[in-house]
């Protein structure tokens, strides 16, 4: 069916702590995924996006791994801040004609400082 | 620049009536969306705006949902009939284009049907 899903629905980290959020997605044919964060009250602001014939992409103390083999998606963010605490979603894009990004249900990342 | 614009941003309603949300994306974007966020669930499409195309509805719920997009920038979501079942954030978000382009979202309308 079509998934896209979190390993843990909630992250508790120190900050200065490297944080780590994993995904698993479904569908061996998306070709693009992006990471979204949402903090409480607004609306889903992108992080990094990832095509899929790359394997590592960086940011500003954000790095996504993509796992073609496994089909699995990560996040990882670089000494973490309170400013870096909310919901994190991964999506997929599968071109069906336009792009429909698939969301997985979001893990919370909690910093404590 | 200006984001992707929603209102309102918050919207109480009687079971029974019929609610209007509008979304107006960020200018020059082609692309317009319409998902729904449940409390403490991922974001569920709706509904896909390209251009002069015609909408992709495959992910509205029922028949009480529909939208419109006129002159090809703001966005109206009107939902008739409101059940309990509807309450949720409903997400606007835009693009530049079809493929592999990343979405900006608005705020959204929190939507509470009593």
């Amino acid at each position: 069916g079509e998934s896209v899903g979190l390993h843990l629905p909630t992250l508790s980290v120190q900050e200065g702590d490297n944080s780590i959020i994993n995904c698993a997605y479904s569908n061996s044919a998306s070709d693009y995924f992006i990471w979204y964060k949402q903090e409480s009250g607004k609306g889903p602001q992108f992080i990094i996006d990832i095509r899929s014939n790359m394997d590592k992409r960086q940011g500003q103390r954000v790095t996504v791994l993509l796992n073609k083999t496994v089909k699995h998606l990560s996040l990882q963010i670089a000494a973490t801040q309170p400013g870096d605490s909310a919901v994190y979603f991964c999506a997929e894009n599968r071109y069906t004609g336009f792009q429909k990004l698939v969301f997985g249900t979001g893990t919370r990342l909690l910093v404590s400082p | 620049g200006a984001g992707v614009s929603q209102s309102p941003s918050n919207k109480v309603t009687e079971k029974g009536k019929d609610v209007e949300l509008r979304c107006d994306p960020i200018s020059g974007h082609t692309a317009l969306y319409w998902y729904r966020q449940s409390l403490g669930q991922g974001l569920e499409f709706l509904i896909y705006f390209q251009g002069n195309s015609a909408p992709d509805k495959s992910g509205l719920p029922s028949d009480r949902f529909s939208a419109e997009r006129t002159g090809g920038s703001v966005s109206t979501l009107t939902i008739q009939r409101t059940q309990q079942e509807d309450s949720a954030v409903y997400l606007c978000a835009s693009s530049r284009g079809t493929t592999n382009e990343k979405l900006f979202f608005g705020s959204g309308t929190q939507l509470s049907v009593l």
